[in-house]
């Protein structure tokens, strides 16, 4: 089975510092995995994913996320958080070795505000 | 272009009573999935349609759920006899097939069962 984990409910970060929300997995083997946003009453937007290759994604809205297998870890980072980045998170993790399904689960979500 | 559309946006219906919901996906994406969203809850995955065919239907709840794709297009998610525990967001996505793709959610429909 996989699963995901997201520790913190809620993380509150000053304007201009930057901000971290964390994600860490349990998968069977080498992980596909996803971050993605959710704004008041929006669906949820796909900001970057990790799949192979260099540990360091670069994703959408200057977002990046760092692959840590030995960690089982998928922590979201931006050097400068934006007020206009407030909202609701998401990681999300599959199991490539899964066949006939390419569902994505979801953690539940981590709330972040940015405080002017 | 457009987007994955979803309707109606909000739905209120009485305990007991059947609800259709509607899940237009981007053209040419072969994979749909919906989930339920709970408040305060993360996604929880309900089924997953390659083309018209649902290969896994293992998160529908109970048989009240039901859904179906036709032409490749568009989905339905029917609930009978609702219950207030299906109160929640529910929400259709769309994908090029292939696992690595992104998912595209439409903006969701809140069902409220009263």
């Amino acid at each position: 089975a996989q699963s995901v984990a997201q520790p913190e409910d809620q993380v509150n970060v000053a304007e201009g510092n930057p901000l971290t929300v964390k994600c860490t997995y349990s998968v069977s083997g080498n992980p596909y995995l996803f971050w993605y946003v959710q704004y008041p009453n929006r669906g949820l937007q796909f900001l970057l994913k990790y799949i192979t290759g260099d540990n360091l994604v670069k994703g959408s809205y200057g977002f990046e996320a760092e692959f840590n297998k030995s960690q089982t870890s998928f922590h979201l980072k931006k050097p400068s958080a934006l007020v206009s980045d407030s909202a609701l998170y998401f990681c999300a993790v599959r199991d490539p070795r899964w066949a006939g399904s390419y569902q994505l689960t979801f953690g539940k979500g981590t709330k972040l505000s940015v405080i002017p | 272009g457009a987007g994955v559309s979803q309707s109606p946006s909000n739905k209120v219906t009485e305990k007991g009573k059947d609800v259709e919901l509607r899940c237009d996906p981007i053209s040419g994406h072969t994979a749909l999935y919906w989930y339920r969203q709970r408040l305060g809850q993360g996604l929880e995955f309900l089924i997953y349609f390659q083309g018209n065919s649902a290969p896994d239907k293992s998160g529908l709840p109970s048989d009240r759920f039901s859904a179906e794709r036709t032409g490749e297009s568009v989905s339905t998610l029917t609930i009978q006899r609702t219950q207030q525990e299906d109160s929640a967001v529910y929400l259709c996505a769309s994908s090029i097939t292939g696992a690595p793709s992104p998912l595209h959610f439409g903006n969701g429909t809140r069902l409220t069962v009263t």
